[in-house]
């Protein structure tokens, strides 16, 4: 049992590259969340999903996207880099009905130059 | 929507002395408040949680308190060990919000 497994760990990106950051969970949660770390900024939300096929925003989706073809698998997509999304990524998941026991991914350290 | 407010930022503490974070939220609505300790280079990991029917609750060195009233809930960690050393968050969610809304973080630093 993995948990929910993040990568790459860390990324440089110039402005402008696409990229995608993956998260697998192994724990058939139904709920999964990208949140994006910034220093004394705690944890934003930016996006989440309550089930394969259905995902929705959350406080700062923008220059961000999301799928959910899988109850596992929920990468996060950005398409146009720029230096506004030097953060650390967090993924997590939790099963549905179950208050806030999110389990957390490792995260990954994202650096746009 | 929610909101939530965690002070102090940074806490220094004599190892074997209590450490307290507060943080306020501005939904009356949210009912569910859990508390994740964050180590150096890992994703944040739930240590203790508290719903809205309780006032207290207590896990070994650490317990957490609620004021409903007052909108604000607090972590207590006594007989502090330098493995306590890690950034603290708390959060607040509605039920059948699924949406945890996060606190700023306190660095909590243990001196030996």
């Amino acid at each position: 049992n993995a948990g929910v497994t993040q990568t790459p760990k860390f990324r440089i990106l110039k402005i402008g590259q696409s990229m995608t950051l993956q998260c697998t969970q192994d724990m058939n949660h139904n709920y999964m969340y990208w949140y994006r770390q910034d220093p004394g900024m705690g944890l934003k939300l930016i996006y989440y999903s309550v089930g394969a096929g259905i995902t929705d925003k959350g406080e700062v989706p923008n220059g961000y996207n999301v799928s959910r073809s899988t109850t596992e698998d929920f990468p996060l997509r950005l398409e146009l880099a720029a230096p506004s999304q030097t953060s650390v990524y967090f993924c997590a998941s939790t099963p549905r009905g179950e208050r806030g026991g999110y389990t957390f991914g490792s995260g990954t350290r994202l650096t746009v130059v | 929507g929610e909101n939530v407010e965690q002070h102090p930022s940074t806490l220094s503490v004599q190892e074997g002395d209590s450490a307290v974070i507060k943080c306020t939220y501005s939904d009356s609505a949210s009912n569910y408040f859990p508390w994740y300790k964050q180590e150096l280079g890992k994703g944040p990991q739930l240590i203790i949680d508290i719903r809205s029917n309780v006032g207290e609750k207590k896990d070994q060195r650490i317990a957490v308190t609620l004021n409903k009233t007052a909108k604000h809930f607090s972590l207590h960690i006594t007989e502090t060990q330098p493995e306590d050393s890690a950034v603290y968050f708390c959060a607040a969610s509605f039920f059948g919000n699924e949406k945890l809304t996060f606190g700023t973080g306190t660095r909590l630093t243990i001196i030996p």
